[in-house]
């Protein structure tokens, strides 16, 4: 079955760029998202990519996708401390009758002032 | 335009009652999605729903059931409650149509089991 993983934690100082990793394993994606969590509330989506995108950018946001490793990534430019949330990566199937996302563990970003 | 609604925000049972979960989707999506979010278990799909019909279940128990009213609305129900179902139950709706169907959350309902 599909499987996504994360790094559990990552810290950064306020200014710097974060990155956050995925792996994933289903080969059939058609999209990859990002989604935020702060404490205590649901999910904001921050953005996706199609599979066949090598790239995004969005703002302050840039996903890159190795299609190839099944490794994606996301980038947040001079991170403040409003980033410091889980950040979960979710791999979406091919086959449309099922559509249920499969979500990373979710990295825990703390952005340091 | 409003988002994914969800009620109540926070629900507390005893072992072996049964919940009721709200669900309003963002206006003009018809699939509504259910996931749960327990603690160390990390966000696992239950139920989609489409155009009044179930889609899809994940693995869960029978007792875990919902509907899609004709407003496009759901409701979740959690019947003989277990203290694992403890949790943060979140809703999610699309649009419903085709595999790029972007999935947006609501602020999720908290379930707690005594």
């Amino acid at each position: 079955g599909e499987d996504v993983e994360q790094s559990l934690f990552l810290s950064v100082r306020e200014g710097d760029s974060s990155v956050i990793n995925c792996t994933y394993t289903d080969s059939s994606s058609t999209y990859l998202y990002w989604y935020k969590q702060e404490p205590g509330a649901g999910l904001q989506l921050l953005t996706y990519i199609f599979s066949n995108m090598d790239m995004k950018q969005d703002q302050r946001l840039t996903v890159l996708l190795n299609k190839k490793d099944k490794h994606l990534s996301l980038r947040i430019a001079d991170t403040q401390t409003g980033d410091s949330a889980i950040y979960f990566c979710a791999e979406s199937p091919m086959d449309t009758g099922r559509r249920a996302l499969t979500f990373g563990s979710g990295t825990r970003l703390q952005v340091q002032p | 335009e409003a988002g994914v609604t969800q009620s109540p925000t926070h629900l507390i049972k005893t072992r072996g009652q049964q919940a009721t979960l709200r669900c309003s989707p963002i206006s003009g999506h018809t699939s509504v999605y259910w996931y749960q979010q327990a603690l160390g278990l990390g966000l696992q799909f239950l139920l989609w729903y489409d155009e009044g019909e179930e889609r899809n279940r994940g693995n869960f128990p029978p007792r875990f059931s919902g509907r899609q009213f004709p407003n496009y609305s759901s409701e979740l129900n959690v019947n003989a409650l277990e203290l694992e179902d403890s949790a943060l139950y979140l809703c999610a709706s699309s649009h419903g149509q085709g595999s790029t169907d972007t999935q947006y959350f609501g602020p999720g309902t908290r379930l707690t089991v005594l």
